[in-house]
């Protein structure tokens, strides 16, 4: 079946550190990926996707390479804000006919420190 | 453009008490789908609807889950009698369903169920 496994968190940062959240999946086909943020007290935005390998999905500053070679959808972002303290979600998207099953990780609490 | 809507946003009950969610996707947006999520864990799909019609309910709890989107448009969720295990968070999403199948799906903000 297909699966999202990321990496366990929480995780704590100062301000301007470099953040990386590990992203990688077991899926039939040929998987959509997506990173979820969900802000405290709010639903889930998406962040970035990818549709293909070796897309780059990438907005607010956060960037992801969709790497079939590995199975994985890393998450990136060169110098994180405070504002940037959120739950991450990986997620996987497959299609068939007009049934869109996403399956997703179990989330990364990010805290980033001043 | 407005969101997704969802009422209420927090809910108690008691076990074997029924309750039920409201869901109104973004305008245009034939498909709408119900997600649990528990505390600590992703959201798993309940049931997805494309307009009126049901496309996948395989994770549902049929005996005690229900759901219903008569018009294609607002949705409701039920569960009769809820038990302590469906504390969770309830997500209602809605897309375009677009034919490469990436599609991107909104969240609404939540209800908070919690059975007592």
């Amino acid at each position: 079946g297909n699966s999202v496994t990321q990496m366990e968190g929480p995780v704590t940062l100062s301000e301007e550190a470099f953040l990386t959240i590990n992203c990688t999946y077991t899926a039939t086909g040929y998987p959509s990926l997506f990173w979820y943020v969900q802000y405290p007290g709010e639903g889930l935005q998406l962040l970035l996707k990818a549709t293909k390998a070796d897309d780059k999905g990438s907005n607010k500053g956060f960037e992801a390479t969709y790497r079939k070679e590995t199975t994985s959808f890393h998450l990136e972002k060169g110098s994180v804000q405070v504002s940037d303290s959120a739950v991450y979600f990986c997620a996987l998207g497959i299609s068939s006919g007009s049934a869109r099953q996403l399956t997703f990780g179990s989330g990364t609490q990010l805290t980033v420190l001043p | 453009e407005a969101g997704v809507a969802q009422s209420p946003r927090y809910k108690i009950i008691e076990k074997r008490q029924s309750v039920a969610f409201w869901c109104n996707p973004i305008s245009g947006h034939a498909t709408l789908y119900w997600y649990q999520q528990i505390l600590g864990q992703g959201p798993k799909l309940l049931i997805q609807f494309q307009n009126n019609g049901v496309v996948d309910d395989s994770q549902l709890p049929k005996d005690r889950f229900s759901a219903e989107r008569l018009k294609g448009v607002d949705s409701t969720l039920k569960i009769q009698p809820a038990k302590l295990e469906d504390s969770a968070v309830y997500l209602c999403a809605s897309s375009l369903l677009t034919s490469g199948g990436t599609d991107t799906q909104y969240f609404g903000p939540g209800t908070r169920l919690t059975v007592l």
